[in-house]
């Protein structure tokens, strides 16, 4: 079974616009939350991470939202440009680090 | 300078071959990892070496079978090759810095099955 759920599958918006991709896990084990992005031809790229004892981690127009009690956090894109139109992946680990677990995947397109 | 190089980029071959992809990392890390990105673009684990040492093994036919020479170098060999195989075969590598694991990922090697 899926151990982290993405949504949505895709998402269009517009230029400026804030996309929201949604995760949630079930293993309270993972404590490791890391985001990628992914372009079409090249492999997953880090985007940001954030650790369980965080609520909020923000770099540049990224920021990730944690919600350890749901076991739930997301990703907010601000200002959307659409070079951000990529594909995007949460991810969530144990404490060793080895092992990624990664969503479904959301594409996400950004329309000028 | 490539962080982690795979090759080849494409591989197109008939069932019933065997084939390798190899995969370098000029980053120092310890760990390296083979994962597959399947058509839907679900990516999953499948071997992680450590300092040369095979420490996850997922459920994987035995006919993929990963070979460290040396940490800096993992490569990936599978015979009998079947339709299924056919993915994206994305190259890992991560060092654990300063509360981030640091993967990076190489920029993948379509493999097509015939």
């Amino acid at each position: 079974q899926q151990q982290v759920k993405q949504s949505p599958q895709s998402l269009i918006v517009q230029k400026g616009g804030i996309p929201i991709i949604n995760c949630a896990y079930e293993n309270t084990a993972f404590d490791y939350f890391p985001w990628y992005q992914q372009f079409p031809g090249k492999g997953p790229a880090l985007l940001i991470a954030i650790r369980p004892d965080v609520s909020e981690k923000k770099e540049g127009r990224f920021t990730i939202s944690f919600n350890k009690s749901a076991k739930q956090f997301s990703l907010h894109i601000m200002d959307s440009q659409p070079g951000d139109s990529a594909t995007y992946f949460c991810a969530a680990s144990k404490n060793d680090g080895n092992k990624l677990v990664f969503g479904a995947g959301t594409i996400l397109r950004v329309k000028s | 300078d490539t962080a982690v190089s795979q090759t080849p980029k494409y591989l197109v071959t008939q069932m019933g071959n065997d084939k390798s992809i190899k995969c370098e990392q000029n980053l120092g890390h310890d760990t390296m990892y083979w994962y597959k990105q399947d058509s839907k673009k679900f990516l999953k684990i499948m071997f992680s070496y450590n300092n040369k040492e095979l420490i996850i093994n997922e459920t994987v036919p035995n006919r993929f079978s990963p070979k460290s020479p040396d940490k800096a170098h993992l490569n990936l060999h599978i015979n009998s090759l079947e339709l299924g195989d056919s993915a994206v075969y994305f190259c890992a590598s991560s060092q654990w810095t300063g509360g981030n694991y640091g993967y990076t990922f190489g920029s993948g090697t379509r493999l097509t099955v015939v």
